[in-house]
C-alpha cells in the first residue's frame, strides 16, 4: 500500500493564481482531511469528508474548496492564491479516528 | 468546542534523561487523544493514541502517555531520551465516533532538543 499520497510536493504560485493540490488514499478510508500547518499553529483543519459525494468546513475553509466524487480521492482547490496561504498542506485519511498523513505539499505564493 | 495546549513549545533534554511533553485538552464529550511526531520535513507519524479502556498507553520508539480525566491531561513520557528523539511533537483531540473521525484539532506543538 502506497498510504496517503499528495502532489505536489512544492509549488510557487503567484497572487490571483488557482491551484489543486492532489491527495489520493489506497486504503479504502471513509474520512479525509486537508490540514495546514504554520509555524506555533500546529495543524489547522480546513475541510474534511465523512465519504464520497459528503463534505464540511473545518477551522479555517476560506479561500479553499475541496470535491469527494470517490473514496480514493480529495483533492485542495485554491480560488485564488494569497500570501496568507503560504503554508505547508497535510492530507489525511482514517476509518477509526486514528489519522494517517501524507507527506504534505509545500506552497509559497508570492 | 475542543482544544488542545501544550505547555512549553520547546523542551531540551539530555541523551539519557526523561522526556516529559506535556498536553492538556479540553472536551465536552469522552475525547479520543493522539501523540504524533514530525522529523524535519516530513508528514505527522502516530506514535500513540487512547481511544477508550486502559488509561496508560504504550506506543512505538519507548514513548508512553497517561490518560488523567481528572486533569483533562495526556503527558507523554519516555524514560530515556536518545538523539533520534529530536522532533516536533503534537497532541491532538478527537471526539468518539462518527463524523468526528475526520476531525481532529491539534495542539501547538513542542520542539524535543536532545544534546549528547
Amino acid at each position: 500500500n502506497a498510504g496517503v499520497t499528495q502532489t505536489p510536493k512544492f509549488q510557487v504560485l503567484k497572487t490571483g493564481q488557482s491551484m489543486t493540490l492532489q491527495c489520493a488514499q489506497d486504503m479504502n478510508h471513509e474520512y479525509m482531511s486537508w490540514y495546514r500547518q504554520d509555524p506555533g499553529m500546529g495543524l489547522r483543519l480546513i475541510h474534511y469528508s465523512v465519504g464520497a459525494g459528503i463534505t464540511d468546513q473545518g477551522e479555517v475553509p476560506n479561500g479553499y474548496n475541496v470535491s469527494r466524487s470517490t473514496t480514493e480521492d480529495f483533492p485542495l482547490r485554491l480560488l485564488s492564491a494569497a500570501p496568507s496561504q503560504t503554508s505547508v498542506y497535510f492530507c489525511a485519511s482514517s476509518w477509526d479516528g486514528t489519522q494517517y498523513f501524507g507527506p504534505g505539499t509545500r506552497l509559497l505564493v508570492l | 468546542a475542543q482544544s488542545v495546549t501544550q505547555l512549553g513549545s520547546h523542551v531540551s533534554v539530555s541523551e539519557g534523561a526523561l522526556v516529559l511533553l506535556r498536553c492538556n485538552y479540553s472536551s465536552s464529550v469522552p475525547p479520543y487523544l493522539f501523540w504524533y511526531v514530525q522529523y524535519p520535513n516530513q508528514g505527522l507519524q502516530l506514535l500513540l493514541k487512547y481511544t477508550t479502556g486502559a488509561t496508560l498507553v504504550k506506543g512505538i520508539n519507548g514513548f508512553e502517555a497517561e490518560f488523567k480525566k481528572s486533569e483533562t491531561s495526556f503527558h507523554l513520557t519516555k524514560p530515556s531520551a536518545h538523539m533520534s528523539d529530536a522532533a516536533e511533537y503534537f497532541c491532538a483531540v478527537s471526539n468518539a465516533g462518527g463524523t468526528s473521525y475526520g476531525k481532529l484539532t491539534f495542539g501547538q506543538g513542542t520542539i524535543l532538543t536532545v544534546h549528547p
